[in-house]
């Protein structure tokens, strides 16, 4: 069984500030792990992916992740928020070829 | 290199009707999963094709079935529909079957409204 919780249903930041999504997950598997990001009317970009190789992640745009098992963990971080990176973001856990998907974080960027 | 289509945009059905929605996969990948994403909630995976057969699946009642083609190309079908079936539903095509590594690319989906 997994589970994937998004701690913040709504996440409102200024233009420059940094950015912090959180994601707790539960695994009966080894865990991998996936950030994706839903802009309005496109489709889902994979962020980055964590899968057993080192525990800090980057991706795209800036953005990065740390694994913390002890923690059951994988935030999503960025230094620095942009107008453009408001959107809907999930977090993703995968074991057996079933994916489990966050409710989702909306991020609001103020400028 | 072509993106994940679908077809169509949109759709409007009647509780009880069928329905069928089209996704062409990027190519020279194998495999194609289906997921539905009612408002406000994350996607919730339908099940997943494999060289043309289904190779895992997730809660969804077995009135949800597809198809893989040899193209890799898929439908979805969906009969007896009932309100709670609408919902955006996203096509995402990877190299080899979900799993810890590979990534799946999203097509922009087929919002279903069923009245």
């Amino acid at each position: 069984a997994q589970s994937v919780t998004q701690l913040d249903s709504h996440v409102s930041v200024s233009e420059g500030t940094p950015v912090l999504l959180r994601c707790n997950y539960s695994s009966s598997y080894s865990p991998s792990l996936f950030w994706y990001v839903q802009h309005p009317n496109k489709g889902l970009q994979l962020l980055l992916k964590y899968t057993s190789a080192a525990t800090l992640v980057k991706g795209i745009n800036g953005f990065e992740a740390e694994f913390k098992k002890s923690e059951t963990s994988f935030h999503l971080t960025k230094p620095s928020a942009h107008m453009s990176d408001a959107a809907e973001y999930f977090c993703v856990v995968t074991g057996s070829y079933i994916p489990t998907f966050g409710r989702g974080t909306s991020l609001i960027v103020h400028p | 290199e072509t993106g994940v289509t679908q077809s169509p945009t949109h759709l409007i059905k009647t509780r009880g009707q069928q329905v069928t929605l089209r996704c062409s996969s990027q190519s020279g990948h194998n495999t194609v999963s289906w997921y539905q994403q009612a408002l406000g909630q994350g996607p919730q995976f339908i099940f997943q094709y494999y060289r043309e057969e289904e190779n895992g699946r997730g809660n969804f009642p077995p009135r949800f079935s597809g198809l893989q083609f040899p193209n890799y190309s898929s439908e979805l079908n969906v009969n007896a529909l009932e309100l709670d079936d609408s919902a955006l539903y996203l096509c995402a095509s990877s190299l080899g079957r979900v799993n810890s590594y590979n990534e799946q690319f999203f097509g922009p989906g087929t919002r279903l409204t069923v009245l």
